[in-house]
């Protein structure tokens, strides 16, 4: 079966630095979250979206900005990076309609050195 | 808001032994309530999820878990435990409305199981 894409899988940048950060869902799947893992964290929820709307907003840095595109996939869009941003980036996605069971992407490593 | 608390952040345990892994929750909601695995430098995966219904909540590799509503609790079981198992485990909630369904963790749980 079809998974959550995530790409890339590492990322390394310098301080101030730009990343974006790519999400596939799964096929038919209307409804994207990112999450941040700190080093030994729990995930912590950023941002989602359904439909192409932000559905929700967490603890999401004003630097960073995210958007789903009409193909449903998303970007995390992060600037001006701090060495605090080092983290793995989850995106999960889901049928809004569904059980809210959220499929979890293999996730993207940034590095801020 | 929703809050989980796991109330154990290691919990080593020998091969074939049996185990719990405990999760409370606090939520003036209802809510939707998953386990999730983490094996080292991987993505999560969900274990199980409790939406209602049966309090006794099954999973495919053997792991199992109980609602407990004036508790507010879902721990975790498993009666025989491998080396495979050692992994962290999050147990998350999710309010049952829409918009949202964000999930919120717990701290984690780091299984280590030794032979």
């Amino acid at each position: 079966a079809a998974g959550v894409i995530q790409s890339p899988r590492h990322l390394i940048k310098e301080k101030r630095e730009t990343a974006t950060l790519k999400c596939y869902p799964i096929p038919r799947h209307d409804t994207v979250y990112w999450y941040q893992q700190g080093p030994g964290q729990d995930p912590q929820f950023l941002i989602s979206f359904y439909e192409k709307m932000q559905s929700d907003k967490g603890s999401i840095p004003d630097r960073f900005s995210a958007q789903q595109f009409s193909d449903y996939h998303s970007e995390l869009n992060m600037s001006s990076l701090e060495l605090g941003d080092s983290a793995l980036y989850f995106c999960a996605s889901r049928r809004w309609t569904g059980s809210n069971e959220q499929f979890f992407g293999p996730g993207t490593r940034l590095t801020v050195l | 808001a929703q809050s989980v608390t796991q109330l154990d952040s290691q919990v080593p345990v020998f091969e074939e032994a049996p185990v719990e892994l405990r999760c409370n929750y606090s939520s003036s909601v209802s809510v939707y309530l998953f386990w999730y695995v983490q094996y080292p430098n991987q993505g999560l995966q969900l274990l199980l999820k409790y939406l209602s219904g049966s309090t006794l909540v099954e999973s495919i590799n053997g792991f199992e878990a109980e609602f407990n509503k004036s508790q507010t609790s879902l721990h975790l079981r498993k009666p025989s435990v491998h080396i495979s198992d050692t992994a962290e485990y999050f147990c998350a909630v999710s309010t049952t409305y829409n918009p949202g369904g964000k999930l919120i963790f717990g701290q984690g749980t780091e299984l280590s199981v030794k032979p």
